[in-house]
Protein backbone atom coordinates (compact mmCIF):
# COMPACT_ATOMS: atom_id res chain seq x y z
CA UNK A 1 0.00 0.00 0.00
CA UNK A 2 1.26 3.76 -0.90
CA UNK A 3 2.30 5.42 2.46
CA UNK A 4 3.02 9.11 2.17
CA UNK A 5 3.35 10.49 5.47
CA UNK A 6 4.55 14.26 6.28
CA UNK A 7 5.54 15.33 9.44
CA UNK A 8 7.97 19.12 10.70
CA UNK A 9 5.01 21.31 10.73
CA UNK A 10 4.56 24.10 13.62
CA UNK A 11 4.20 27.44 14.23
CA UNK A 12 7.10 29.53 13.38
CA UNK A 13 7.54 33.42 13.14
CA UNK A 14 8.06 35.69 10.25
CA UNK A 15 11.39 35.42 9.01
CA UNK A 16 12.11 32.33 10.03
CA UNK A 17 12.68 28.40 8.75
CA UNK A 18 10.82 24.80 9.04
CA UNK A 19 12.20 21.74 7.39
CA UNK A 20 9.75 19.91 6.31
CA UNK A 21 9.51 15.96 5.55
CA UNK A 22 7.80 13.10 3.96
CA UNK A 23 8.46 9.66 4.41
CA UNK A 24 7.36 7.61 1.67
CA UNK A 25 6.44 3.62 1.12
CA UNK A 26 4.93 1.04 -0.58
CA UNK A 27 6.33 1.83 -3.69
CA UNK A 28 9.94 2.39 -5.34
CA UNK A 29 10.30 5.85 -4.32
CA UNK A 30 13.30 6.47 -6.62
CA UNK A 31 11.52 5.51 -9.87
CA UNK A 32 8.76 8.75 -8.88
CA UNK A 33 8.94 12.38 -9.38
CA UNK A 34 7.60 14.07 -6.00
CA UNK A 35 5.99 16.97 -5.57
CA UNK A 36 4.74 19.44 -2.60
CA UNK A 37 1.34 21.19 -2.83
CA UNK A 38 0.04 23.33 -0.38
CA UNK A 39 -3.32 24.76 0.99
CA UNK A 40 -4.60 28.29 2.89
CA UNK A 41 -6.97 27.50 5.41
CA UNK A 42 -9.98 27.60 3.65
CA UNK A 43 -8.73 28.36 0.42
CA UNK A 44 -7.82 25.97 -3.08
CA UNK A 45 -5.00 23.97 -3.94
CA UNK A 46 -1.63 25.49 -4.78
CA UNK A 47 1.49 23.51 -6.22
CA UNK A 48 4.36 24.47 -4.47
CA UNK A 49 7.36 22.38 -5.83
CA UNK A 50 8.49 19.08 -7.54
CA UNK A 51 11.36 16.83 -7.78
CA UNK A 52 12.49 14.57 -10.57
CA UNK A 53 13.43 11.15 -9.58
CA UNK A 54 16.95 11.33 -9.69
CA UNK A 55 16.64 15.06 -8.62
CA UNK A 56 17.94 16.53 -12.27
CA UNK A 57 14.86 18.63 -12.42
CA UNK A 58 13.47 20.97 -9.66
CA UNK A 59 10.50 23.04 -10.15
CA UNK A 60 9.36 26.34 -7.71
CA UNK A 61 6.15 28.38 -7.85
CA UNK A 62 6.92 32.04 -7.98
CA UNK A 63 5.25 32.45 -4.71
CA UNK A 64 8.43 30.60 -2.84
CA UNK A 65 11.25 30.62 -5.58
CA UNK A 66 14.33 31.76 -3.50
CA UNK A 67 13.27 30.68 -0.42
CA UNK A 68 11.99 27.42 -0.23
CA UNK A 69 14.41 24.15 -1.54
CA UNK A 70 13.13 21.00 -2.20
CA UNK A 71 15.29 17.76 -2.14
CA UNK A 72 14.96 13.90 -1.49
CA UNK A 73 16.64 11.26 -0.19
CA UNK A 74 16.18 8.06 -2.67
CA UNK A 75 18.31 6.22 0.36
CA UNK A 76 15.52 7.35 2.68
CA UNK A 77 12.30 6.98 0.53
CA UNK A 78 12.24 10.79 1.75
CA UNK A 79 11.01 14.33 0.57
CA UNK A 80 12.08 17.32 2.15
CA UNK A 81 10.94 21.04 1.70
CA UNK A 82 13.49 23.36 3.74
CA UNK A 83 11.07 26.69 3.95
CA UNK A 84 13.38 29.79 4.73
CA UNK A 85 12.07 33.54 5.00
CA UNK A 86 8.57 32.48 5.90
CA UNK A 87 5.49 34.94 5.70
CA UNK A 88 2.24 34.96 6.75
CA UNK A 89 0.48 34.10 3.37
CA UNK A 90 2.92 30.68 3.48
CA UNK A 91 0.28 29.53 6.19
CA UNK A 92 -0.90 26.53 4.46
CA UNK A 93 -1.60 22.45 5.27
CA UNK A 94 1.08 21.56 3.37
CA UNK A 95 0.99 18.06 1.44
CA UNK A 96 3.59 15.59 -0.24
CA UNK A 97 2.28 14.03 -3.35
CA UNK A 98 3.41 11.47 -6.29
CA UNK A 99 3.16 12.06 -9.96
CA UNK A 100 1.17 9.26 -11.54
CA UNK A 101 3.56 8.07 -13.59
CA UNK A 102 7.25 7.06 -12.85
CA UNK A 103 10.15 8.21 -14.50
CA UNK A 104 8.55 10.44 -16.76
CA UNK A 105 6.67 11.93 -14.98
CA UNK A 106 3.14 14.15 -15.57
CA UNK A 107 2.63 16.51 -12.70
CA UNK A 108 -0.69 15.01 -12.16
CA UNK A 109 -1.02 13.22 -8.31
CA UNK A 110 -2.38 9.86 -7.86
CA UNK A 111 -0.95 9.46 -4.26
CA UNK A 112 -1.25 12.29 -1.88
CA UNK A 113 -0.17 12.41 2.22
CA UNK A 114 -2.78 13.69 4.69
CA UNK A 115 -1.12 17.06 5.18
CA UNK A 116 1.24 18.73 7.84
CA UNK A 117 0.41 22.21 9.04
CA UNK A 118 2.60 25.31 8.72
CA UNK A 119 1.32 28.53 10.80
CA UNK A 120 3.55 31.51 10.38
CA UNK A 121 2.58 33.91 12.76
CA UNK A 122 4.22 36.38 15.60
CA UNK B 1 1.47 30.90 -15.82
CA UNK B 2 -1.33 28.69 -17.47
CA UNK B 3 -4.46 29.83 -15.58
CA UNK B 4 -7.60 27.58 -14.87
CA UNK B 5 -11.03 29.00 -14.34
CA UNK B 6 -13.65 26.72 -12.64
CA UNK B 7 -17.34 27.24 -13.08
CA UNK B 8 -19.49 27.62 -10.91
CA UNK B 9 -17.50 28.33 -7.48
CA UNK B 10 -20.31 26.63 -5.79
CA UNK B 11 -23.54 24.57 -6.88
CA UNK B 12 -26.35 23.04 -4.95
CA UNK B 13 -27.91 19.73 -5.98
CA UNK B 14 -29.76 16.78 -4.72
CA UNK B 15 -28.95 12.88 -4.77
CA UNK B 16 -29.70 11.36 -7.93
CA UNK B 17 -28.85 14.94 -9.91
CA UNK B 18 -26.72 14.92 -13.13
CA UNK B 19 -24.27 17.91 -12.31
CA UNK B 20 -21.68 19.15 -14.34
CA UNK B 21 -18.63 21.41 -13.62
CA UNK B 22 -16.67 23.64 -16.03
CA UNK B 23 -12.94 24.33 -16.39
CA UNK B 24 -11.30 26.62 -18.98
CA UNK B 25 -7.31 27.59 -19.13
CA UNK B 26 -6.05 30.58 -20.24
CA UNK B 27 -4.44 28.48 -23.52
CA UNK B 28 -4.44 25.23 -25.10
CA UNK B 29 -3.63 22.07 -22.99
CA UNK B 30 -3.89 19.39 -24.84
CA UNK B 31 -6.32 17.44 -22.38
CA UNK B 32 -3.48 17.59 -19.83
CA UNK B 33 -6.18 17.86 -17.13
CA UNK B 34 -6.95 15.94 -14.23
CA UNK B 35 -10.20 16.42 -11.58
CA UNK B 36 -9.61 15.75 -8.46
CA UNK B 37 -12.65 15.86 -5.19
CA UNK B 38 -11.57 16.89 -1.14
CA UNK B 39 -13.50 16.33 1.68
CA UNK B 40 -13.41 18.36 4.57
CA UNK B 41 -10.25 17.56 6.51
CA UNK B 42 -9.01 15.39 3.65
CA UNK B 43 -6.32 15.09 1.34
CA UNK B 44 -7.55 15.64 -2.26
CA UNK B 45 -8.54 12.81 -4.86
CA UNK B 46 -7.58 11.78 -8.00
CA UNK B 47 -10.58 11.34 -10.07
CA UNK B 48 -9.72 11.64 -13.78
CA UNK B 49 -6.46 12.36 -15.48
CA UNK B 50 -6.30 13.24 -19.23
CA UNK B 51 -9.53 14.68 -19.33
CA UNK B 52 -11.34 11.57 -19.58
CA UNK B 53 -9.50 8.93 -17.83
CA UNK B 54 -11.01 6.91 -15.03
CA UNK B 55 -8.54 6.73 -12.23
CA UNK B 56 -8.67 3.04 -11.00
CA UNK B 57 -11.34 2.36 -8.14
CA UNK B 58 -13.23 5.75 -9.21
CA UNK B 59 -17.21 4.90 -9.67
CA UNK B 60 -17.67 5.01 -13.41
CA UNK B 61 -20.98 8.15 -12.96
CA UNK B 62 -17.97 10.34 -12.55
CA UNK B 63 -17.00 11.06 -16.42
CA UNK B 64 -14.70 14.20 -18.12
CA UNK B 65 -14.55 15.40 -21.25
CA UNK B 66 -13.16 18.22 -23.37
CA UNK B 67 -10.40 19.80 -25.41
CA UNK B 68 -8.16 22.66 -26.27
CA UNK B 69 -9.35 25.09 -23.40
CA UNK B 70 -12.53 23.96 -22.18
CA UNK B 71 -13.28 20.76 -20.50
CA UNK B 72 -15.95 19.72 -17.70
CA UNK B 73 -16.50 17.12 -14.86
CA UNK B 74 -20.08 15.61 -14.95
CA UNK B 75 -21.53 13.19 -12.13
CA UNK B 76 -24.31 11.31 -13.64
CA UNK B 77 -26.29 10.75 -10.57
CA UNK B 78 -25.09 12.13 -7.32
CA UNK B 79 -24.80 10.02 -4.54
CA UNK B 80 -24.21 11.38 -0.96
CA UNK B 81 -20.47 10.72 -0.72
CA UNK B 82 -19.90 12.70 -4.13
CA UNK B 83 -20.63 16.04 -1.80
CA UNK B 84 -17.08 17.71 -1.85
CA UNK B 85 -15.23 20.51 -3.19
CA UNK B 86 -13.85 19.87 -6.51
CA UNK B 87 -10.85 20.81 -8.84
CA UNK B 88 -9.39 20.89 -11.98
CA UNK B 89 -6.14 21.09 -12.64
CA UNK B 90 -3.42 21.29 -15.72
CA UNK B 91 -0.28 19.36 -16.21
CA UNK B 92 0.31 21.04 -19.52
CA UNK B 93 3.21 23.13 -18.43
CA UNK B 94 6.03 22.58 -16.22
CA UNK B 95 4.36 24.26 -13.65
CA UNK B 96 0.61 22.58 -12.65
CA UNK B 97 -1.91 24.93 -11.94
CA UNK B 98 -5.49 24.38 -10.32
CA UNK B 99 -8.53 25.89 -10.42
CA UNK B 100 -10.15 27.94 -7.38
CA UNK B 101 -12.15 25.10 -6.82
CA UNK B 102 -16.20 24.03 -6.89
CA UNK B 103 -18.16 22.97 -3.78
CA UNK B 104 -20.92 21.10 -4.61
CA UNK B 105 -23.32 21.39 -1.45
CA UNK B 106 -26.79 19.21 -0.36
CA UNK B 107 -29.85 21.04 -1.86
Amino acid sequence: EVQLVESGGGLVKPGGSLRLSCAASGFTFSSYSMNWVRQAPGKGLEWVSSISSSSSYIYYADSVKGRFTISRDNAKNSLYLQMNSLRAEDTAVYYCARDRIAVAGTRDFDYWGQGTLVTVSS
Amino acid sequence: DIQMTQSPSSLSASVGDRVTITCRASQGISNSLAWYQQKPGKAPKLLLYAASRLESGVPSRFSGSGSGTDYTLTISSLQPEDFATYYCQQYYSTLPTFGQGTKLEIK
